[in-house]
């Protein structure tokens, strides 16, 4: 049992470059986020998708894309990666209850580590 | 805004000691608080979800409270273990979405 699979693990890109980094889930849950973790900062919100078809901005959207592909994949663009975008960037999933998804638990990926230079 | 404060300090205790962490918010009381595990190089694990009626929740030698009035809730692991070392994330619910503490590294010594 996966739960959320992503892709790449490492990379690293020149300034400029773009790229997307792949999300997918086999829990069947509805919801799906986009996050990035940097050192003291801890998990902030870049995008994220309550349900099928609908994607909403979080804390950090700038300079960022996302596209949920169907209900298991859920992918973020970088069109044109800046040195400040060097994160490790954390894909997760929940269930959806009613309109209130926060209270359900996210289940988490390993992570992507970008590096810009 | 929300604001979560834990303490950014690690967290160095003794095995078979009780660990406590905290997690402070500085607005609204949110409808919900969740505590997660992140071990090095992995992505975050859901460990508890303590609701703002419930005072207190446990699962095995976890124990979570949530005191709406200090606007604090407090994480403990008793008996600690080695294996407990990890990086504890909380977080809480505001406008539908999560947003996360910044996380307090607990390192177990034997």
């Amino acid at each position: 049992n996966a739960g959320v699979t992503q892709t790449p693990k490492f990379q690293v890109l020149k300034t400029g470059q773009s790229m997307t980094l792949q999300c997918a889930q086999d829990m069947n849950h509805n919801s799906m986020y986009w996050y990035r973790q940097d050192p003291g900062m801890g998990l902030r919100l870049i995008y994220y998708s309550a349900s099928e078809g609908t994607t909403d901005k979080g804390e950090v959207p700038n300079g960022y894309n996302v596209s949920r592909l169907n209900k298991r994949e859920f992918s973020l663009r970088l069109e044109s990666a800046a040195p400040s975008q060097t994160s490790v960037y954390f894909c997760a999933s929940s269930a959806l209850l009613r309109t209130d998804y926060s209270n359900q638990p996210q289940h988490f990926g390993d992570g992507t580590r970008l590096s810009i230079l | 805004s929300q604001k979560i404060e834990q303490n950014s300090e690690a967290l160095n205790i003794q095995e078979g000691k009780t660990a406590t962490l905290t997690c402070n918010y500085t607005n609204y009381s949110p409808a919900y608080l969740q505590w997660y595990r992140q071990d090095p190089g992995r992505g975050p694990v859901f460990l508890l979800l303590i609701r703002e009626n419930e005072k207190e929740k446990r699962k095995e030698r976890l124990k979570v409270t949530f005191d709406t009035t200090l606007k604090q809730s407090l994480f403990h692991i008793t008996a600690s273990q080695p294996a407990d070392s990890a990086t504890y994330l909380c977080a809480l619910n505001q406008g539908g979405k999560l947003i996360f503490g910044q996380g307090t590294e607990l390192s177990v010594k034997p």
